[in-house]
């Protein structure tokens, strides 16, 4: 059974940076052809997806946000990171992560519950 | 960027009634057309994916069809559980986005 679970700092200030942890089990970040995605919600809003890390380090970011991100991965932990940079009331989201495999490109198969994040001075 | 047009915004519909969601590309996708459902206070479930394609536990009821840059959603027998919003979003090239979504309400 695969299962993600998002974590987050909650509520941060404008121009901090923003660091988000997915953690997850049933696959393996190490595994030819696994990869894990960040989507993000505004309440009420739609969703927007934000970068792909895959389990040879490819990655992909949305170019509308793309130098404020990072995304990164810890295999032996089963972890992949987002870090988004000088935020701003704007990010204020839902951040999901998602499962994505190769063998089924652009396909989420699987989300996280979701980390609510608030920026506010 | 890839932009995705769904229609209706909002779609009062009865209990075992047919219903039709429309998605509409800017520019072809193929069949990298993928549907979730997202339920009130829940995370998006994966519903479709490449048009057409049933998931596994997933109910028979929903089913998709189209190409290129024509797509529809179908539930054939809507139920109260289906009252939700529903996302297409394309796979074919990145960045990946979403449809702004229809939401199902009760009539």
């Amino acid at each position: 059974q695969v299962t993600l679970k998002e974590s987050g700092p909650g509520i941060l200030q404008p121009s901090q940076t923003l660091s988000l942890t997915c953690t997850f089990s049933g696959f393996s970040l190490s595994t030819y052809g696994m990869g894990v995605g960040w989507i993000r919600q505004p309440s009420g809003k739609g969703l927007e997806w934000l970068a792909n890390i895959w389990w040879d380090d490819d990655k992909y970011y949305n170019p509308s946000l793309k130098n404020r991100l990072t995304i990164s991965k810890d295999t032996s932990n089963n972890q992949a990171f987002l870090k988004i940079t000088n935020v701003d009331t704007a990010d204020t989201a839902t951040y999901y992560c998602a499962r994505f495999t190769i063998a089924a490109i652009g396909v989420m198969d699987a989300w996280g519950q979701g980390a609510s994040v608030t920026v506010s001075s | 960027d890839v932009v995705l047009t769904q229609s209706p915004a909002t779609l009062s519909v009865t209990p075992g009634e047919r219903i039709s969601l429309s998605c509409r590309a800017s520019e072809s996708v193929d069949t990298y057309l993928h549907w979730y459902q997202q339920k009130p206070n829940e995370s998006p479930r994966l519903l479709i994916k490449y048009a057409s394609q049933s998931i596994s536990g997933i109910p028979s009821r929903f089913s998709g069809s189209g190409s290129g840059t024509d797509f529809t959603l179908s539930i054939n027998g809507v139920e109260l559980e289906d009252l939700s919003i529903y996302y297409c979003q394309q796979g074919n090239s990145l960045p990946y986005t979403f449809g702004a979504g229809t939401k199902l309400e009760l009539k």
